[in-house]
Formats: structure tokens, sequence, C-alpha cells
């Protein structure tokens, strides 16, 4: 079983709808929780990050954290068509990990105008 | 700005040959990192260093080896390539205070 879950898709929705890209884990571990963007031939970039539970806002998009259920979440409201990308979830955290991140399968999105 | 640049976009290689990958960021970071993205595989660390001549096995390191003899470049080698190593491969960086990685434009290597 992996670590970290996250649905492929792809997923695709017209221009303006709100997303949201989910991801689960297994290791109670985890403290940093990071959402990554790639763009179709280009290296993942940091998009948004939080520690611990809860709720960080930037701009059209928010990023939530429940350890609890080990989920974390990332909604795009008034979604472009250049938000189409894929998105990783990466986590990070626990004894001996060092800077190592886990990351998701990504989620691959098409937003349609 | 921050920059991670990786020697090659494509490559490709015949089976059996010796392959070398080089990434270079010139952000004075420490912690270094050699990732390969397959399709339904994610992201899946294979080498990471914190300093200059350390090095770390990631999750799958089988098959290939690292160098950082400086502290700006960091180097993954295939000591004899495989059909099953044909895949994109991803360099990061990371400073130390710092939670982000910063990665390279990927190099996407063939092995027929």
């Amino acid at each position: 079983q992996k670590e970290v879950e996250q649905d492929p898709g792809p997923l695709s929705v017209p221009e303006g709808a709100i997303v949201s890209l989910n991801c689960t884990y297994s290791n109670s571990a985890f403290q940093y929780f990071m959402w990554y963007r790639q763009y179709s031939r280009k290296g993942p970039e940091l998009l948004m990050y939080t520690y611990s539970s809860g709720n960080k806002e930037d701009g059209r998009f928010t990023a939530q954290v429940d350890k609890s259920s080990k989920y974390i979440s990332l909604f795009i409201r008034d979604s472009q068509p250049s938000d189409s990308a894929t998105y990783l979830c990466a986590m990070e955290g626990g004894v001996g990990s060092g800077s190592r991140l886990t990351f998701g399968e990504g989620t691959q999105l098409t937003v349609n105008p | 700005d921050v920059k991670v640049t990786q020697s090659s976009r494509y490559l490709v290689k015949r089976t059996g040959e010796k392959v070398f990958l080089e990434c270079v960021q010139d952000m004075d970071h420490e912690n270094m990192f050699w990732y390969r993205q397959d399709p339904g595989l994610g992201l899946r660390l294979i080498y990471f260093s914190y300093d200059v001549k350390m090095k770390e096995k990631g999750d799958i390191p089988e098959g290939y080896s690292v160098s950082r003899e400086k502290k700006e470049r960091f180097s993954l080698i295939l000591e004899s390539a495989s059909t099953n190593q044909t895949s994109m491969y991803l360099c990061a960086s990371r400073g130390p205070l710092s939670y982000e990685q910063y990665f390279g434009p990927g190099t996407r290597l063939t092995v027929t």
C-alpha cells in the first residue's frame, strides 16, 4: 500500500468551476503538507504549504489538512484554463525523514474555456 | 531568481550504455535530490545528498549511483542502462531552512 494515495484523474471541468483535489495518507508522522503544480514538460513548482491541521488560503487556492482523518485537500475557485496542469500532493515529517518528501501520484486537471 | 538546470531535456541511449545525468543549482543549497517520474507511479526518490560527497539511498536506488563533488552539482549515473530505466528524471534542491524543493525541467530518457 502506498503511503500517499491520490486519484490520478484525469479531471476535466469548465472554466469558472470549483475544483477539489484530494490525497489520503497512512503515515501519522507527516507534519508538513504541500501541493505542487506541474505544467506539461516542466518540473513541479510549489503552490501551497501547510503545517499540521487547518486551512490556508492564497488567492483562488485553499489548502486544507485534516490530520485526524489523514486527508488533505486543495480547492481552486473560479478555475481558469491556465490552471490546467498536474497537481501533486507531497508530505514530510517523522523521525529520520530528513528533508525527504513523499509524493502522491498527481492528478491531471484540464479546465476548458 | 532560483534556478535548477539539467544537462539535457531529451536523451536516447542504448541498452548497456553508461549514462550521466547532470544537475546544477545556483542557490547554494545543501540538499539535492534525484527523482524519476512514471505514469501511475508518480515521483519516486532515487538518491539524495545533504552535503558535498554525502549521499543517501532513496526508495529505488537499484541500478543507479550518484556523485556530488561540488555543492552546486549532483550527478545521476546509470552504470548499464536498461529499458526499464526509460523515464522522466527530475532533479531538485532545497536549502537548510526551507521546506520548498526547487525542481529542474527534467530529462526524458529513452533506453532502446
